[in-house]
């Protein structure tokens, strides 16, 4: 299976701001599941969204799906610097394929 | 406490020296899977097994062998290991579902081959 890809690769941004990352998928996916990793560390999964649904909140993360184009964003609001990691989207299309497959990640940095 | 716990955390061999590392799990998941992660590649599934006795290849399953005896442990074998394979190691579980569900992942394992 292909990876999907994330955008930007890396993002800076000050503390109190917005984080947007963005991910492109490749198949047709039953659901589309957003992590997090600390330098080195094991990911945490953040979200998962299926592919019936077009937006899903948590917190301050909000979760949006566009099927039709085939890509999902990450929307982190008013952000901390204990957000700074990096952020993978992995794609879960099912129907005979139990693989989740992850993109290369957005490495967010936030300021203080 | 609920967890993947990995054995090593830390790894450093020579090439062509076998070596396992092991994967437990305590929340009685039937899905387990091991990735790999690259600086630049991301993270790519090694193997996977949806329960017992039931595993399959990933995106990179060559130089690697898992067995699945066992539902809370997934050990991932390096039967002659070779400079490539030199990596981030991660193993994951989750309930199996068909329509997915989240992974919860151990803490990695930093394998280096000399």
């Amino acid at each position: 299976s292909q990876q999907g890809e994330e955008d930007p690769q890396a993002l800076s941004i000050q503390e109190g701001e917005n984080a947007t990352m963005n991910c492109s998928y490749k198949t047709s996916i039953n659901n589309l599941q957003w992590y997090r990793q600390n330098s080195g560390r094991g990911l945490v999964h953040l979200i998962l969204i299926r592919s019936n649904e077009r937006e899903k909140h948590s917190g301050r993360l909000r979760v949006t799906l566009d099927t039709s184009k085939k890509s999902s964003s990450l929307l982190i609001t008013a952000s901390r610097a204990a957000d700074t990691a990096s952020y993978f989207c992995a794609e879960y299309s099912g129907a005979g394929s139990y693989q989740l497959t992850f993109g290369k990640g957005t490495k967010l940095s936030v300021i203080p | 406490e609920a967890q993947v716990t990995q054995n090593p955390r830390y790894l450093i061999t020579v090439t062509g020296k076998k070596l396992t590392v092991t994967c437990s799990q305590n929340m009685n998941h039937e899905y387990m899977s091991w990735y790999r992660q690259d600086p630049g590649l991301g993270l790519r599934q090694i193997y996977y097994s949806m329960n017992v006795e039931v595993t399959d290849k990933g995106d990179v399953p060559e130089g690697y062998k898992v067995s699945r005896k066992e539902k809370r442990n997934f050990p991932l074998i390096l039967e002659s290991p070779s400079p490539n394979q030199t990596s981030l190691y991660f193993c994951a579980s989750s309930l199996f579902s068909l329509t997915g569900s989240e992974q919860y992942f151990g803490p990695g394992t930093r394998l280096t081959v000399t």
